[in-house]
């Protein structure tokens, strides 16, 4: 099964913080993913990214920067990081994008004071 | 856009009760369409896939059939148990695309 691991799974920082999370997938999937989880909102994408050094914008990208390092490593900053951003975030991985299926982290659930 | 409407927020039933969650969507072409299911303190998992008219994706008793006529890929098991008990959330996606497009989940209860 393939494997993709969040850090930290939980983290707490204040209004105005800075704030990194980081992914790593074991698969040697193209595709990274990151999405935030809301109640009454789903899943929305943040960004993604299709290979090491790609970033791609996603639907709710404002007030969080991307960096796709390598092909197994994939974070997510927080530059300046406010209330409204408080939510459980999720990686995920695919092979070849969005036809087939994704292969999701455990979460990090971010609480920012 | 690509969107997908998950007509249920939350569904309780009793175990060996049928199952239905309404799924719809729209988007052009022709997406592949998913079901995921997400445990609490997990991340969603794959559930199935379907991505050509009549298909009938299928895992774990659930099962699901792509109707491009009523733009719709509704979530049916015949006995829910509780360990059943999760988020399932409907997604579309375009094969030579990037993006998944998830429907705003619903959470289903099975009583004992």
């Amino acid at each position: 099964e393939a494997a993709v691991t969040q850090s930290p799974r939980n983290k707490v920082t204040v209004t105005g913080g800075n704030v990194t999370l980081s992914c790593r997938q074991t698969n040697s999937h193209n595709y990274m993913y990151w999405y935030r989880q809301d109640t009454g909102h789903g899943l929305r994408l943040i960004h993604y990214s299709y290979g090491a050094g790609n970033l791609q914008i996603g639907d709710v990208p404002d007030g969080y920067k991307a960096t796709r390092t390598t092909q197994e490593d994939f974070f997510l900053l927080l530059e300046l990081a406010s209330p409204s951003q408080t939510s459980l975030y999720f990686c995920a991985s695919s092979d070849i994008g969005a036809g087939e299926r994704l292969f999701f982290g455990h979460g990090t659930k971010l609480s920012v004071l | 856009g690509d969107s997908v409407t998950q007509t249920e927020g939350q569904v309780a039933l009793s175990e060996e009760d049928f199952l239905t969650i309404h799924c719809n969507y729209s988007a052009s072409g022709y997406p592949a369409l998913f079901w995921y299911v997400q445990y609490p303190g997990e991340g969603p998992q794959f559930l199935f896939r379907a991505s050509r008219d009549k298909e009938k994706g299928s895992s774990r008793g659930f099962e699901a059939t792509y109707d491009k006529g009523t733009t719709s890929f509704h979530l049916r098991k015949a006995s829910v148990q509780e360990s059943d008990s999760a988020v399932y959330y409907c997604a579309l996606g375009h094969n030579a695309g990037a993006k998944l497009t998830f429907g705003g989940g619903t959470r289903l209860t099975v009583r004992p």
